[in-house]
């Protein structure tokens, strides 16, 4: 059954790394990780996307072990404004078809 | 252009009307999507058209019915909705349907009263 797990919140501190991770035991073998912010009224926004090993942008890291079962989200050095729910996007088989399956959604809280 | 477009922000309708939801994207993106999300839920897909058509219904209620007049255009034809349908309706546009790398507007709050 393909199911795409993350913690349901996290709390921070202004200035400390946050890692996020997100659980896919089933993901499609040629498919991306995709990591996305949202904020209240808003829609989501694309963070960062990997396929393997560690992607890094100029918001974020993306760790992918080997197996690919799992990805790790790192926010270095969070402010105020980086509080939002923080959403992994897995791709699954299913069948012939392709299906996308998003995480809950982790609720960030990022305290002075 | 880097932007997906919703009209409009807010919109309160009671169960007898008729509206639309309007989306438009000039990034050349040939996958556009609408997308259901309740409060502190993720976003729920309900159609995607590629390449003008649509290519996926997630089995949604008739009263909902998609129109994609162009590759930039999409719109949500709105019909009899039931209070449970009170949402914030997302469209969402990328390259083609096999690219994970969504582009949202900010989505229309809808109040079915």
């Amino acid at each position: 059954l393909a199911k795409t797990t993350q913690p349901i919140s996290m709390d921070s501190y202004e200035g400390q790394e946050v890692n996020i991770t997100c659980s896919h035991n089933n993901i499609a073998t040629n498919d991306y990780i995709t990591w996305y912010q949202q904020f209240p009224s808003q829609g989501p926004r694309f963070i960062i996307q990997g396929y393997k090993t560690k992607v890094t942008n100029e918001v974020a890291s993306l760790f992918i072990p080997a197996d690919r079962k799992s990805s790790t989200l790192s926010l270095p050095r969070v402010s105020l404004s980086d509080t939002a729910v923080y959403y992994c996007l897995v791709a699954y088989n299913a069948g012939n078809n392709r299906k996308l399956i998003w995480g809950l959604g982790t609720s960030l809280a990022v305290n002075p | 252009d880097t932007e997906v477009t919703q009209t409009p922000k807010h919109l309160v309708m009671g169960m007898t009307n008729k509206k639309s939801l309007k989306c438009e994207q000039h990034m050349g993106h040939r996958a556009m999507y609408w997308y259901k999300q309740k409060a502190k839920k993720p976003p729920e897909l309900m159609f995607v058209y590629s390449y003008e058509k649509l290519s996926i219904n997630e089995s949604v209620p008739s009263r909902f019915s998609p129109e994609c007049p162009n590759s930039s255009l999409l719109n949500l034809h709105l019909h009899a909705l039931q209070p449970e349908d009170s949402a914030l309706y997302l469209c969402a546009s990328s390259l083609d349907t096999f690219n994970e790398k969504l582009f949202f507007g900010s989505g229309t709050q809808l109040s079915v009263l």
